[in-house]
């Protein structure tokens, strides 16, 4: 079965230290892939997504991630995090079968918690 | 633009009991899709409605079942509910079964 993994379960950083959550899919084939942001309180959003295309792709709030194929990869990366960016993340897979598509498959989520 | 909405927000029931949740999708939508949330995981895949028809369906028992109306909106239906079904039940809209999909709040399932 198709799975994605997320390196870390809890981060903590200080404000304006730079920001890279790894998120790994089990999936050789065609896949979309996303970033969901989930703030304290608030309902899951979406930070960015990638279909095809540039593997480096931006997102909202100077969020960005790069696909990897080789590394079955779609990291998420920010220079400088601020104490807003205090959140739970998780990166998701849609999995591509010729003219089909599977559902959402989402990682276990990242906690990060940035230090003013 | 109104976003995905979800009723009720909490919700205690016992176990054995039957629930009934809520969605209605965010303007322009016509697909549902439904997770659950269990503390501490990411949302798993339930199962997904567009033109009235379950159209695609996760790792979930038939205890878990669903329905959507002709304007879009749906519901979430657990019979004999257990211990282990207690999460946060999470609606998703699309687009012609598209994959960028809006999140509501959720439902807050409490099974004791």
């Amino acid at each position: 079965a198709q799975s994605v993994s997320q390196h870390n379960h809890h981060v903590i950083l200080s404000e304006a230290a730079s920001l890279e959550l790894g998120c790994n899919y089990s999936y050789g084939g065609t896949v979309n892939l996303f970033w969901y942001v989930q703030y304290p309180g608030q309902h899951l959003q979406l930070l960015l997504k990638y279909f095809s295309g540039d593997p480096l792709v931006k997102g909202i709030k100077g969020f960005e991630a790069e696909f990897i194929k080789s590394k079955f990869s779609f990291n998420l990366r920010k220079p400088s995090v601020q104490w807003s960016d205090t959140a739970e993340y998780f990166c998701a897979v849609i999995v591509l079968y010729g003219g089909s598509q599977g559902n959402l498959i989402f990682g276990k989520g990242t906690k990060l918690s940035v230090k003013p | 633009d109104a976003g995905v909405t979800q009723s009720p927000t909490h919700l205690i029931k016992t176990r054995g009991q039957q629930v009934t949740l809520r969605c209605s999708p965010k303007s322009g939508h016509d697909t549902v899709s439904w997770y659950q949330q269990a503390l501490g995981q990411g949302p798993q895949f339930i199962f997904q409605y567009y033109e009235e028809e379950e159209r695609q369906r996760g790792n979930f028992p038939d205890r878990f079942s669903g329905h959507q109306f002709p304007n879009y909106s749906s519901e979430l239906n657990v019979n004999a509910l257990l211990l282990g079904d207690s999460a946060l039940y999470l609606c998703a809209s699309s687009w012609r079964r598209g994959n960028e999909q809006f999140f509501g709040p959720g439902t807050r399932l409490t099974v004791l």
